[in-house]
C-alpha cells in the first residue's frame, strides 16, 4: 500500500471562513509534508513534519496552520484566505526525509 | 541553492516512439533524485528513485540514468503510447541543511496515436 489520501477533494471557501485539509496514511512513515501548486508551477514546498513535529516551514503566512495529531494523518487549516491562495494543495509522505517520496491525489482549493 | 531544470519543456511525439526526457541540477550534493508523473488536476505519481549511489533504474518501459557529478539525470521511455502523456518532473533531495525535494518545472508529454 503506497497511499496517501487527502480529503476533500475540492473545496471552495469564502474569505471569512474556517476549513481544514486532511491527509491521511498508513505506511508508517514519518516524515509528512504539505505542498502548494499553483497551475503550470512544480509544487512548493509549505511544511514538513518529521517524527509528528514541525521541522521546516517555509515562511507560510499565519493564516495556513498545519497540524500532526499522530503519525498517520495530517491537517492543514485554513482562515481567512485570499484568493490568490487558490491552488492545488498535495500531501505526501516518506519513511523518514530524503527517502521516497508518496504524494496524494491532491485537494483542489477555491478561494472566492 | 539549488535549482533544478528540465528540458524541453514540452514534447510531442508519435505513438511507438522512444524519448528522452532531460533533468539538470546545479548542486551535485544530493540523497536521490526523484521522477514522478502528473496528470492534469491530479497528484503526483512516483515512478522512480536513484540513489546518490547509483547509476540507473528500470521500472517496465522507463529507464532512468543519474550523473551525480555533472549534475544531470535522463528519463528514457520506450514505445510511447498515448496513456504516457502527462507532465514529467524531476526533484532531487539535496543535503545540504535539512533535506526536501526541489522540482523542475516539468515536461509536459503528449503521444498522439
Amino acid at each position: 500500500d503506497t497511499e496517501v489520501t487527502q480529503t476533500p477533494k475540492h473545496l471552495v471557501m469564502g474569505m471569512t471562513n474556517k476549513k481544514s485539509l486532511k491527509c491521511e496514511q498508513h505506511m508508517g512513515h514519518r516524515a509528512m509534508y504539505w505542498y502548494k501548486q499553483k497551475a503550470k508551477k512544480p509544487p512548493e514546498l509549505m511544511f514538513v513534519y518529521s517524527y509528528e513535529k514541525l521541522s521546516i516551514n517555509e515562511s507560510v503566512p499565519s493564516r495556513f496552520s498545519p497540524e500532526c495529531p499522530n503519525s498517520s494523518l495530517l491537517n492543514l487549516h485554513l482562515h481567512a484566505l485570499q484568493p490568490e491562495d487558490s491552488a492545488l494543495y498535495l500531501c505526501a509522505s516518506s519513511r523518514t526525509a530524503n527517502t521516497e517520496a508518496f504524494f496524494g491525489q491532491g485537494t483542489r482549493l477555491t478561494v472566492v | 541553492k539549488q535549482e533544478v531544470t528540465q528540458i524541453p519543456a514540452a514534447l510531442s511525439v508519435p505513438e511507438g516512439e522512444n524519448l528522452v526526457l532531460n533533468c539538470s541540477f546545479t548542486d551535485s550534493a544530493i540523497y536521490n533524485l526523484q521522477w514522478f508523473r502528473q496528470d492534469p488536476g491530479k497528484g503526483l505519481t512516483s515512478l522512480l528513485l536513484i540513489q546518490s549511489s547509483q547509476r540507473e533504474q528500470t521500472s517496465g518501459r522507463l529507464n532512468a540514468s543519474l550523473d551525480k557529478s555533472s549534475g544531470r539525470s535522463t528519463l528514457y521511455i520506450a514505445a510511447s503510447q498515448p496513456g504516457d502523456s502527462a507532465t514529467y518532473l524531476c526533484a532531487v533531495s539535496h543535503t545540504r541543511g535539512y533535506s526536501t525535494l526541489t522540482f523542475g518545472k516539468g515536461t509536459m508529454l503528449l503521444v498522439s496515436p
